[in-house]
């Protein structure tokens, strides 16, 4: 009931395409759905995040769709570009009291030029 | 300021050895973690810190692994006779508060390869 399941495993998607990830949760309790995008060689950085009092955020070329009933939610990158070409981890938590995320097992995204 | 850091950033070490690998968070973050991430793979959960106290333990794959925190600051995970699938990457995050919904600051991570 903890895991957060991710896909595709990988992707390639031409620059100024639109990149899809996907990811499904099973505990209801979780409120709190973060992305984190890396870098070869470096930590995970938070990306963008969404609370599911809305079903959409958009950030620049980010934008996170969710949907509180199939328990799922998505990231789009608009317009890709070669510098996006990272690994995204979804990620899931619960906002009150103190608990850790669980993250989905994690998307190569390559954008070709 | 300063980001999380961990060192060794490199460490190559032979089966059956005990290694220790360093984290040291940013100022003022109460909350740690450790991860590991095998080539490939997702990032999996070691263990977490609030303060110097770790109220959970649930990741760590064996008690080969142990951890500890000092001074509300630098955390040590020790993984003792080590072995060949203990090779990964492991990263270290701090957060201002234990509470999911803050941002985890991850360090470069620590390469572990063992022979």
């Amino acid at each position: 009931q903890q895991q957060v399941k991710q896909s595709p495993q990988s992707l390639i998607v031409q620059k100024g395409g639109i990149s899809i990830i996907n990811c499904a949760y099973e505990n209801t309790a979780f409120d709190y759905f973060p992305w984190y995008q890396q870098f070869p060689g470096k930590g995970p950085a938070l990306l963008i995040a969404i609370r599911p009092d809305v079903s959409e955020k958009k950030e620049g070329r980010f934008t996170i769709s969710f949907n509180k009933s199939a328990k799922q939610f998505s990231l789009h990158i608009m317009d890709s570009q070669p510098g996006d070409s990272a690994t995204y981890f979804c990620a899931a938590g619960r906002q009150s009291g103190y608990s850790t995320l669980t993250f989905g097992k994690g998307t190569m995204l390559l954008v070709s030029p | 300021g300063a980001g999380v850091s961990q060192s060794p950033s490199n460490k190559v070490t032979e089966k059956g050895k005990d290694v220790e690998l360093r984290c040291d968070p940013i100022s003022g973050h109460t909350a740690l973690y450790w991860y590991r991430q095998r080539l490939g793979q997702g990032l999996e959960f070691l263990i977490y810190f609030q303060g110097n106290s770790a109220p959970d333990k649930s990741g760590l794959p064996s008690d080969r692994f142990s951890a500890e925190r000092t001074g509300e600051s630098v955390s040590t995970l020790t993984i003792q006779r080590t072995q060949q699938e203990d090779s990964a990457v492991y990263l270290c995050a701090s957060s201002f508060s234990g509470k999911s919904s803050y941002e985890q600051y991850f360090g470069p991570g620590t390469r572990l390869t063992v022979t």
